[in-house]
């Protein structure tokens, strides 16, 4: 699976968008991007996943760059309970090799 | 559907001691995962099963064992206790054998070992 790299941490403020950036240049043209959240002490949730083409779900929206090097996550109207960590994971759809691959992702912290 | 439960939410033990970690899963997923994390890092990888019966090692499987008799339960377990087992253990499933897999998390355990 191909390697992400994520800024360490990020802020926002409240009620404005947030907005998550991945790199992922070693990508292949099967793998797919996934972001999941961690909320302090809880498990981690999935948010969003995508190949190519941008997508949308009631959660957030994730842009993938044409050459597919990079991705965000947008959260477009962050609230607290949104202060997270987002890890960004790439993988092959159907592999196996069934794990993810977890980073450190990036401490998203939305301020009041 | 309760999804992922895991119990106990908390347990200290004493090195080398033993327990079991518990997981259940009403989604009927064939695969199901335990994931351990340490302060700081990312989750890593101890065991999957893709069914009932078949179990295979993660990236960390030393020092725990799994068995997998039934779809919904996939428990784990800690024989000798040691120092550096101190985690949160979390488990998680997925429907498995899909072009998307999106796992599922439980709320995790947390594990001291003194």
């Amino acid at each position: 699976d191909a390697k992400t790299t994520q800024p360490p941490s990020m802020d926002c403020a409240e009620g404005r968008a947030a907005n998550l950036p991945c790199n992922h240049s070693t990508i292949s043209g099967n793998e797919y991007v996934y972001w999941y959240r961690q909320i302090h002490s809880q498990g981690p949730q999935y948010i969003i996943h995508g190949l190519k083409n941008n997508e949308t779900n009631e959660m957030a929206s994730l842009i993938i760059t044409e050459d597919r090097k990079s991705s965000t996550l947008i959260l477009p109207h962050a609230t607290l309970r949104d202060t997270a960590v987002y890890y960004c994971i790439v993988r092959v759809a159907l592999s196996s090799n069934y794990k993810l691959t977890f980073g450190k992702g990036t401490l998203l912290t939305v301020n009041p | 559907n309760a999804g992922v439960t895991q119990t106990p939410k908390f347990r200290i033990l004493k090195i080398g001691q033993s327990m079991t970690l518990q997981c259940t899963q009403d989604m009927n997923h064939n695969y199901m995962y335990w994931y351990r994390q340490d302060p700081g890092m990312g989750l890593k990888l101890i065991y999957y099963s893709v069914g009932a019966g078949i179990t295979d090692k993660g990236e960390v499987p030393n020092g725990y064992n799994v068995s997998r008799s039934t779809t919904e339960d996939f428990p784990l377990r800690l024989e000798l206790a040691a120092p550096s087992q101190t985690s949160v253990y979390f488990c998680a499933s997925s429907f498995g054998g899909v072009t998307i897999e999106t796992q599922y998390f439980g709320p995790g355990t947390r594990l001291l070992v003194l």
